[in-house]
């Protein structure tokens, strides 16, 4: 069984610029997550779809950070403009409907200079 | 004060020690504890899972959860430099809600 795919794999860019990140979830998995992971520690949730809703945006810095699930499979997350400290690793997972494992991807390393 | 806390290491430990790695937490709520691995440059990779309290054993992984002390931990018996990873705790309410993880323990294991 395919794991999650993301893509890029790294990313650099120059500060105020634009980036977008791609995910395909496992086949058949609902919940559909966006970390951010910083270096030294865990992933802080941005994002959780339930299908193509989202139902947890809270933490979602909405002035800059934009995420869309369009048919309830892929999702794209989108920085604009980057700043200075939006480098991090941007993880996704996914999980199967009300099951409580999730199932990362290998992350998208983004350096903003 | 943070939802959960771990300390973040580094651990150092000889080829075959027992490790044991822990994580507190402040809410009474959480109810699903898992552990993931985590090796450099890689997303993180489910390794036990339990509800509620109690012990679940995994060939050489052992997972125990203290409600009553907001306590877990993850034991390692015959370490294997192939364990050399982080490794983060993670909590959650609701099935499939959001997890609240830990920082991490980066884990060394010396040949």
């Amino acid at each position: 069984e395919a794991g999650v795919v993301q893509s890029p794999r790294y990313k650099i860019i120059e500060k105020k610029q634009p980036v977008a990140f791609w995910c395909n979830p496992i086949s058949g998995h609902n919940t559909l997550y966006w970390y951010r992971q910083n270096l030294g520690q865990g992933p802080e949730l941005l994002i959780r779809y339930e299908n193509e809703e989202a139902v947890d945006d809270s933490q979602l810095p909405k002035d800059r950070f934009s995420a869309e699930r369009l048919k309830g499979v892929d999702s794209t997350l989108k920085i604009q403009p980057a700043e200075l400290g939006d480098s991090a690793v941007y993880l996704c997972a996914s999980s199967p409907r009300q099951l409580d494992e999730q199932y990362f991807g290998p992350g998208t390393r983004l350096t903003v200079t | 004060q943070k939802e959960v806390e771990q300390d973040p290491g580094p651990l150092s430990v000889p080829e075959g020690a027992i490790v044991s790695l822990n994580c507190t937490y402040s809410n009474s709520a959480f109810q699903y504890f898992m552990w993931y691995r985590q090796y450099s440059r890689k997303g993180p990779e489910l390794l036990m899972y339990t509800y509620s309290s109690g012990n679940k054993e995994d060939g050489r992984f052992t997972a125990q959860v203290d409600k009553s002390s907001k306590y877990i931990s993850l034991f390692i018996r015959d370490s294997q430099p192939s364990d050399s990873a982080t490794y983060l705790c993670a909590m959650d309410q609701y099935t499939g809600n959001q997890f609240y993880f830990g920082t991490g323990t980066s884990l060394t294991v010396i040949p």
